[in-house]
């Protein structure tokens, strides 16, 4: 496995479940991304984590919950979501910190829908 | 605070004509400004990127973009519309602090 993977692709779940996607980066970057794309919307950035540590939290429900074991794993934990929580979630992974900010390299996507 | 505007949120070319995806920012600080582009069911891939170096910067797949700072403007040109061309492209805006700032993008359709 090269670049950002991310799994599930797909994802169904009803209000009342608990899902988890998760995003493995393999570029050895110490700075991971959850971002939302909704239609018609510009990617909003969730949660950063830089070392493991999260760094930002932009204002995101509660019933998102991420996850940074290390380095390489991102999760995010999904509980009682509403419909309009469906969206593409991505994740991305860079560089940070030496003086460089790399450019972000993203995965796949989850193409979440809550029914 | 910054923000990006992609000035046209559909652009239909016919193959092999230039293609003009047009973006202006604004920041209250020296930007590094970013392209990447989305196909279907894919992730964001980075097309290029300007970082005050040279003000003409050239990406992959014959696209290139023209940092202009007197007209805060970063659009992105390709001479000749290929039909593999045709996805979503998003200007990107990042700060010092490394936060990125995106334009709601411009689906590019290319006709043969």
């Amino acid at each position: 496995e090269t670049g950002v993977t991310q799994t599930p692709r797909h994802l169904v779940m009803g209000m009342t479940n608990k899902k988890s996607l998760k995003c493995e980066q393999h570029l050895g970057h110490n700075a991971m991304y959850w971002y939302k794309q909704s239609a018609k919307k510009p990617l909003e950035l969730m949660f950063v984590y830089n070392f493991k540590e999260q760094t930002e939290n932009n204002s995101v429900p509660s019933r998102f919950s991420p996850e940074c074991p290390n380095s390489s794993h991102l999760f995010l934990h999904l509980h009682t979501l509403q419909p309009e929580d469906s969206a593409l979630y991505l994740c991305a992974s860079s560089q940070v910190g030496g003086g460089l900010e790399n450019e972000q390299f993203f995965g796949p996507g989850t193409r979440l829908t809550v029914l | 605070a910054q923000s990006v505007t992609q000035l046209d949120s559909h652009v239909s070319v016919s193959e092999g004509t230039p293609v003009l995806l047009r973006c202006n920012y604004s920041s209250s600080y020296s930007p590094s400004l970013f392209w990447y582009v989305q196909h279907p069911n894919k992730g964001l891939q980075l097309l290029l990127k300007y970082t005050s170096a040279a003000t003409l910067v050239k990406g992959i797949n014959g696209f290139e973009a023209e940092f202009k700072k007197s007209e805060t403007s970063f659009h992105l040109t390709k001479p000749s519309a290929h039909m593999s061309d045709a996805a979503e492209y998003f200007c990107v805006v990042r700060v010092p602090n490394g936060k990125l700032t995106f334009g709601q993008g411009t689906i590019l359709t290319v006709h043969p």
